[in-house]
């Protein structure tokens, strides 16, 4: 079946650091990679997506990789403002079956001024 | 506004009470679902439509119960819940065969008394 492993959080961190948030997946199929944030009291925004290996999604400062050598889709932002505090879900869906996405148990994520 | 309205944003209710989430979207999207959001656990979907049709229930108790009149509105009906259906609830919606992940709303936030 298909999966998605996030690092657990929470992450604490000072303004202005880099930030990685570590997904890893396991598909049956060909998957596209996602990352979605949940600000607080909010329902989920896609952040950035990737739809074949070596693509690299990027938003709002964020990038993610598509690694299919290393089933891998890490977050990484180089300088995270208070702002950033949020939730991070990566998920995957695989085309062709029910489509549906496969979310990580999230990562929450706390920046300090 | 995501383009997928959820109401009401918050909803207390008691444990012999009927009450019903409402989600719409106008986004041409085919296939809308409800995903239960509960602190400290992993995202759980509940319910998929596609093209009005439900394609999945993911064992969920009978005091939960869909409806999809048309493919721009989702209902979730509920009735006699318990404390532990206390949860954001999220509607999302997305185009069948299309890797572009989901448009989610901004959530009810279900507690029962």
């Amino acid at each position: 079946g298909n999966s998605v492993t996030q690092m657990e959080g929470p992450v604490t961190l000072s303004e202005e650091a880099f930030l990685t948030i570590n997904c890893t997946y396991t598909a049956t199929g060909y998957p596209s990679l996602f990352w979605y944030v949940q600000y607080p009291g909010e329902g989920l925004q896609l952040l950035l997506k990737a739809t074949k290996a070596d693509d690299k999604g990027s938003n709002k400062g964020f990038e993610a990789t598509y690694r299919k050598e290393t089933t891998s889709f890490h977050l990484e932002k180089g300088s995270v403002q208070v702002s950033d505090s949020a939730v991070y879900f990566c998920a995957l869906s695989v085309t062709g079956s029910a489509r549906q996405l496969t979310f990580g148990s999230g990562t929450q994520l706390t920046v300090l001024p | 506004e995501t383009g997928v309205t959820q109401t009401p944003r918050h909803l207390v209710m008691g444990m012999t009470n009927k009450k019903s989430l409402k989600c719409e979207q106008h986004l041409g999207h085919n296939a809308m679902y409800w995903y239960k959001q509960s602190a400290k656990k992993p995202l759980e979907l509940m319910f998929v439509y596609n093209f009005k049709e439900q394609t999945e229930n993911n064992s969920v108790p009978s005091r939960f119960s869909p409806e999809c009149p048309n493919s721009s509105h989702l209902f979730l009906h509920l009735h006699t819940l318990q404390p532990e259906d206390s949860a954001l609830y999220l509607c999302a919606s997305s185009r069948k065969g299309q890797p572009d992940g989901y448009t989610f709303g901004s959530g009810t936030r279900l507690t029962v008394v």
